[in-house]
């Protein structure tokens, strides 16, 4: 089982709607936790960082659940230019870890 | 420059070759990743700098990889003896508190 598992989707989403998507992690020692994403043939791009109290950037909000060992990303009123494979990293002393990502697909 | 930069961006290599990749980091970032990510996965670690130390070289997927990075600024990935497993994407990353910034790759196919 690897450590950072998402959904690889694709997640079709009409423009203007709301899409949602988890990464979980099994190293209860990670510490830092981050959204990328990847045009495709492209290096991934940081998103933003997730704080343990969450945070929002414009359309898009990522939280935290330290608990239940995931992290969330929603985007709001989806753009065509949203498409893209969204990837989480966790940090847990030295260790970073992706996940495999998350294909999202915004139709018109 | 402004960001990470990588060369080749492409090569092609005949299996039993040496390759050597290069990354020039962000100007002034200690920390320094190399990554492979082979297509329709996330990029998986591969050995960390900071500064001129290596760090964690775990990820290395056998002895035939090796990574330098001799005056703390340029790093240079060197895959020994290619095989065709190695074909992936390698990519560079500098690191400033926890942000990645990565660069366009090098895409390497072993025919």
């Amino acid at each position: 089982r690897k450590e950072v598992e998402q959904d690889p989707g694709p997640f079709n989403v009409p423009e203007g709607a709301t899409v949602a998507f988890n990464c979980t992690y099994s190293n209860s020692a990670s510490q830092s936790f981050f959204w990328y994403r990847q045009d495709c043939r492209k290096e991934p791009k940081l998103l933003m960082s997730v704080y343990s109290s969450g945070n929002e950037d414009g359309r898009f909000t990522a939280q935290l659940n330290r608990a239940s060992q995931y992290i969330s990303l929603l985007i709001r009123d989806s753009k065509l230019s949203d498409s893209a494979t969204y990837l989480c990293r966790t940090d847990s002393w030295g260790k970073f870890q992706f996940g495999a990502g998350t294909q999202v697909v915004v139709t018109p | 420059g402004a960001g990470v930069s990588q060369s080749p961006r492409y090569k092609v290599a005949k299996r039993g070759q040496d390759v050597a990749l290069r990354c020039d980091p962000i100007s002034g970032h200690v920390s320094l990743f190399w990554y492979q990510q082979a297509l329709g996965q996330g990029p998986e670690f591969l050995t960390y700098f900071q500064n001129e130390a290596q760090l964690d070289k775990s990820g290395l997927p056998s002895d035939r990889f090796f990574a330098e990075r001799p005056e703390g600024s340029v790093s240079t990935l060197k895959i020994q003896r290619t095989q065709q497993e190695d074909s992936a994407v390698y990519l560079c990353a500098s690191n400033l508190a926890g942000e990645q910034y990565f660069g366009p790759g090098t895409r390497l196919t072993v025919t």
